[in-house]
């Protein structure tokens, strides 16, 4: 599997509920993000969690790292449709070399 | 709207062309970097610059280059284009270059190209 790995490929739910999505990853890190990409716009970032931190909030996003898994989730509590996009997870490699590493993504729907 | 402009929108050209694509950083961002977007090998990173300076390098191929001129905006040069190099080309802006890790990034709009 390559490094930073989205799980599933494509998320369907209805608009009100919840959405989960993993990252695996299999190198050690420093940090991970999560970006989100509209249809075939540029990426927004949504959230960074360092690797000592195992849980993070911002509004309705939740993310939790589990560097001992090397795996990450990414959690939108009452999704709506606006938050029909692809989002990624992205590493670096751990070694400090600066590359930075976008998993393939999992394609959420929120049906409304 | 990131702040990051890039230009052109979409670009299609033929195979064996050199293209330039340009991207305007946010307004105070030093670091710019530049990324490929394609459908078999999702979101590659090909090169970082910091003031001016080639801070690194990923996946960029040899016939790829690129710079950072004096006023901070960025160009990413590619030449003898094959169908394979058909993406969509993202730019993102940072405001220090300690690397991806330390540093939000902010992406342009991409610049679509096609190589017929």
């Amino acid at each position: 599997s390559q490094q930073g790995e989205e799980d599933p490929q494509a998320l369907s739910i209805q608009e009100g509920e919840n959405a989960t999505m993993n990252c695996s990853y299999k190198t050690s890190i420093n940090n991970l993000q999560w970006y989100r990409q509209n249809s075939g716009r540029g990426l927004v970032h949504l959230i960074l969690i360092r690797s000592n931190e195992r849980e993070k909030h911002s509004g309705r996003l939740r993310v939790t790292l589990d560097t001992s898994k090397k795996s990450s989730s990414l959690l939108i509590t009452a999704s709506r449709a606006a938050d029909t996009a692809s989002y990624f997870c992205a590493t670096d490699d751990g070694s400090g070399t600066y590359k930075y590493i976008f998993g393939t993504g999992t394609r959420l729907k929120v049906l409304a | 709207d990131s702040g990051v402009t890039q230009t052109p929108k979409h670009l299609i050209t033929a195979t064996g062309q050199r293209v330039t694509l340009r991207c305007s950083p946010r307004s105070g961002d030093l670091s710019v970097y530049w990324y490929q977007q394609s459908l078999d090998q999702g979101l590659q990173f090909l090169i970082q610059y910091y003031n001016g300076e080639e801070r690194a390098k990923g996946n960029i191929l040899e016939r790829f280059s690129a710079q950072q001129f004096p006023d901070l905006h960025s160009e990413l040069n590619l030449s003898s284009l094959e169908l394979g190099d058909s993406a969509l080309y993202f730019c993102a802006s940072s405001v220090g270059g300690g690397g991806f890790s330390y540093n939000e990034q902010f992406f342009g709009p991409g610049t679509r190209l096609t190589v017929l």
